[in-house]
């Protein structure tokens, strides 16, 4: 399995801030994806980095509010911008290889927001 | 639309009890079923399950999956506190997609 590192692993921000998390992995992965998680509730899909374009945003995610980066195949940057008090959460980055199945994921970013 | 409902929610036990945990999905081209173990932020892997019938087991943890009723297993055999932890269930609809996340069971186990 590949291993991740994710940081930061915790901050607390100022509303109306942004925060930038990144997610590098030890080797090349062909799908990287960016999930939160609010508190007591399962993992929510923000989107999927796209490594050389813009990446592909769920239902109710937009570009604006949680850019996201994927200049190579190790590589990628989710911000959260303009945060509130509703954007505490975890945020979780997750890798898959080319033909896997199986996912893996940071170590996690818990925002407070205050 | 995909998804995958788990159930219960949240579970009590004992020190040394045996538990099942439920999953239950409807996913397009489905290829794969998939356990995590999410005890502070990061959920670690647990099994993958493609084929029908056939268990998989790691230590007191075992799972099976059922193509035919769409739905998997955990099982849990003499419970230990260290096993407190959100269980999540996800499906693999085939291809680059992302996996499909249940709600996760919170299993608590008290010595």
């Amino acid at each position: 399995s590949a291993v991740i590192s994710q940081k930061p692993s915790r901050d607390i921000c100022q509303r109306g801030t942004s925060l930038t998390i990144q997610c590098q992995v030890d080797s090349q992965v062909t799908m990287m994806f960016w999930y939160r998680q609010q508190p007591g509730q399962s993992l929510t899909l923000i989107a999927t980095a796209n490594q050389g374009s813009e990446a592909t945003y769920e239902s109710g995610f937009v570009i604006d509010k949680f850019p996201i980066s994927r200049p190579n195949l190790t590589f990628s940057t989710l911000t959260v911008s303009n945060m509130s008090p509703e954007d505490s959460s975890i945020y979780l980055c997750s890798v898959r290889g080319q033909g896997a199945t199986e996912a893996f994921f940071g170590q996690g970013t818990r925002l407070t927001v205050v | 639309e995909d998804k995958v409902v788990q159930s219960p929610l949240s579970l009590v036990v004992h020190e040394g009890d045996t538990v099942t945990l439920n999953c239950s999905y409807e996913v397009t081209n489905f290829r794969s079923l998939l356990w995590y173990k999410q005890e502070k932020k990061a959920p670690t892997f647990l099994f993958m399950l493609t084929s029908s019938g056939i268990e998989k087991k790691s230590g007191r943890l075992s799972s099976i999956l059922d193509k035919k009723e769409l739905s998997s297993i955990l099982n849990i055999t003499a419970t230990q506190t260290g096993d407190s932890a959100i269980y999540l269930c996800a499906a693999h609809p085939g291809g680059n997609t992302p996996l499909v996340f249940g709600k996760g069971t919170r299993l608590s186990v008290i010595a």
